[in-house]
Formats: C-alpha cells, structure tokens, sequence
C-alpha cells in the first residue's frame, strides 16, 4: 500500500514568492492534515479536512496561507507570499480512524 | 488547550543502555497517546499508541509506553537500544472524541556504538 505522498520534497524561493504544496493521501482515509515543523520542534497542525470540508483551520495565517481538498482526495496548501520565517518542514498526513500516518514532508527554504 | 511536554531535549547514551523518554500532558479528558520516531532522512512514523485497556504497550522494535492516568504520563522506554535507535521521538496525545494532535517538542536520541 502506498503511503502519503508529497512533491516536491525540497523547495528553495525568496520571499515574497508563493509556494505550493501538494499531498496525495493514503487510499480511503477521509481526513487530511497538514503540519508545520520548525527545526527542533514538533510538528504543528495548520489545518484538518474531513473529506472536502475544512474543519480546523484556526491555526492557519489565512492572510498568507490557503488550503484547498477540492476533490477530498489530494489537496495543496499555499502560501503567497512566502516569507523568511516561513522556512520549515510541510508535513502532509492522512488518517482514517484514530491513527495518522505522515508524508515525508517539503522542507522549504525562504531566502 | 491541550499541550505536551517532553523532558529532555537531547539524549546521549551507549549501545545495550537503557533509555527512557518522559512525555506528559495537560489534558483532563480521555486521552488517545502515542509516540513517534523520526529516523534520519525518513519520515514520522508510529512506534506505539494507546487508546484504552492496558496501560503497558508494546510497539515495535522493542519499545514499550506506559500510561500512567494519575500522572499524566505516557513515558517510551527500550531497556536495551541500538545504534539504529538513533533518531528524534516525539511523544503526540489527542483527546479521544477529536482527531487534532498536539505533539511534544521532541526528543533527539544518540545512541553511540
């Protein structure tokens, strides 16, 4: 079975740039996470779907940050413009019940 | 708001030593509990979880977690670790009626050969 899968694993902009992520999930899980890591810290929730709906977003900064899963299948997150201190690891999971599974992330670097 | 909180930051200790990570929470509900490991190069991936019944849990690779309710405590141990231990352990709680995960600042393992 494949896992979460997220492109492009690096990215290297300089800011006021937008970026793009994209996170196909596992097969059948309804819900999709996206995190943001900071190097030496855990990984912080952004936003969470429920098939197409958006149903914790309250952690997204919705003046940079846009999330879309039109289809409830994949999704992309967007930042625009990016800044420095945007410079960190996207992590992409997907659940179907209780457990996470994570994508491998995009590391990005805002210059 | 829920939060967890990882005692040590940075871990350094010898092959066949014991280790033990502490996690600890804040939140008063029922509680779903989890580790995960970040191995170098990979991504997060689980090692164990609890959601009820026995508080000792076994995962893989020979790590085990025990919840201790009146504590708040979920802490990760292996009594004897390999240099392939090496890696960064997060430590993730989510209350049982929701699906938002909070994890733990981590806890980077270097287990020298």
């Amino acid at each position: 079975e494949a896992g979460v899968v997220q492109s492009p694993r690096y990215k290297i902009i300089e800011k006021k740039q937008p970026v793009a992520f994209w996170c196909n999930p596992i097969s059948g899980h309804n819900t999709l996470y996206w995190y943001l890591q900071n190097l030496g810290q855990g990984p912080e929730l952004l936003i969470r779907y429920e098939n197409e709906e958006a149903v914790d977003d309250s952690q997204l900064p919705k003046d940079r940050f846009s999330a879309e899963r039109l289809k409830g299948v994949d999704s992309t997150l967007k930042i625009q413009p990016a800044e420095l201190g945007d410079s960190a690891v996207y992590l992409c999971a997907s659940s179907l019940s209780g457990e996470q599974f994570f994508g491998p992330g995009t590391r990005l670097t805002v210059l | 708001a829920q939060s967890v909180s990882q005692h040590n930051h940075h871990v350094i200790l010898s092959e066949a030593a014991s280790l033990e990570l502490g996690c600890n929470y804040s939140y008063g509900g029922t509680v779903n509990l989890f580790w995960y490991v970040q191995y170098p190069g990979q991504h997060l991936q689980l090692l164990l979880k609890y959601f009820s019944g026995d508080p000792l849990v076994k995962g893989i690779k020979g790590f085990e977690a025990e919840f201790i309710k009146s504590k708040f405590s979920f802490n990760l141990r292996k009594p004897s670790v390999q240099w392939s231990d090496t890696a960064e352990y997060f430590c993730a709680v989510n209350q049982a009626a929701g699906n938002k995960l909070t994890f733990g600042g981590g806890t980077r393992v270097l287990v020298k050969p």
